[in-house]
């Protein structure tokens, strides 16, 4: 069966530090990957999904950015932190193309102070 | 562009009552419709789905049917229970779309 798994699961940063946040997935090949973020009291917002290696599209400008060096492998990364980089991070992956299911891990919760 | 509008919470309910999340969206063709639920401190799992019209998605109690005349989604669940208190978000993947566009979440409380 697939897994994902997700780490650091919690982090306290100073503003104006780096991010890495990385993304696993176990047990498929060729996977959709993503990358959103909850901030606190709101919906989920897409920041980055890949559809393969090297292939990364962002949907919102930001300081963060993301790569996949290996097949199954997202990291989300940041080179200074700003407080509203403050929430939830979530990766997700999805097999297959379009229409399948898209299933999350467990979160990151990221606190910049 | 598509787009998900879920009823706002919170709601709050007493434990057996009947549940109702309303959920809404505009697409382009035929999308795929999700719901999914977030526990506290926890990611988001899938509830259940639907991916064509007149589909009915269901699991653990929950029901979702997907209503391509009033391009509804709506969530029921027949006997709430205090186990059953998380956000629910619902979602849709465009037809050949790589996102899923949520909606901004209802958050159900149950009280016993």
């Amino acid at each position: 069966s697939q897994t994902i798994h997700q780490w650091p699961a919690t982090l306290v940063q100073p503003v104006g530090s780096p991010l890495s946040l990385e993304c696993t997935v176990e047990g498929t090949s060729n996977p959709n990957l993503y990358w959103y973020r909850q901030a606190a009291g709101r919906g989920l917002q897409l920041l980055f999904y890949s559809v393969g290696i090297g292939q990364i599209s962002s949907e919102v400008p930001q300081n963060l950015s993301a790569s996949r060096p290996q097949d199954r492998q997202f990291i989300l990364s940041s080179k200074k932190l700003l407080l509203s980089d403050s929430g939830f991070y979530l990766c997700a992956w999805r097999p297959g193309g379009p229409g399948n299911t898209i299933y999350f891990g467990e979160g990151s919760w990221l606190t910049v102070v | 562009g598509d787009s998900v509008t879920q009823m706002e919470g919170p709601v709050t309910l007493s434990e057996e009552a009947f549940l109702t999340i309303n959920c809404t969206y505009t697409a382009t063709g035929y999308p795929s419709l999700f719901w999914y639920v977030q526990y506290p401190g926890e990611g988001l799992q899938l509830l259940l789905k639907a991916t064509k019209a007149d589909d009915k998605g269901s699991n653990k109690g929950f029901e979702a049917t997907y209503r391509k005349e009033t391009t509804s989604f709506h969530l029921e669940k027949g006997s709430v229970q205090v186990s059953d208190s998380a956000v629910y978000f619902c979602a849709l993947n465009g037809a050949g779309s790589y996102q899923l566009t949520f909606g901004k979440g209802t958050k159900l409380s149950v009280i016993p």
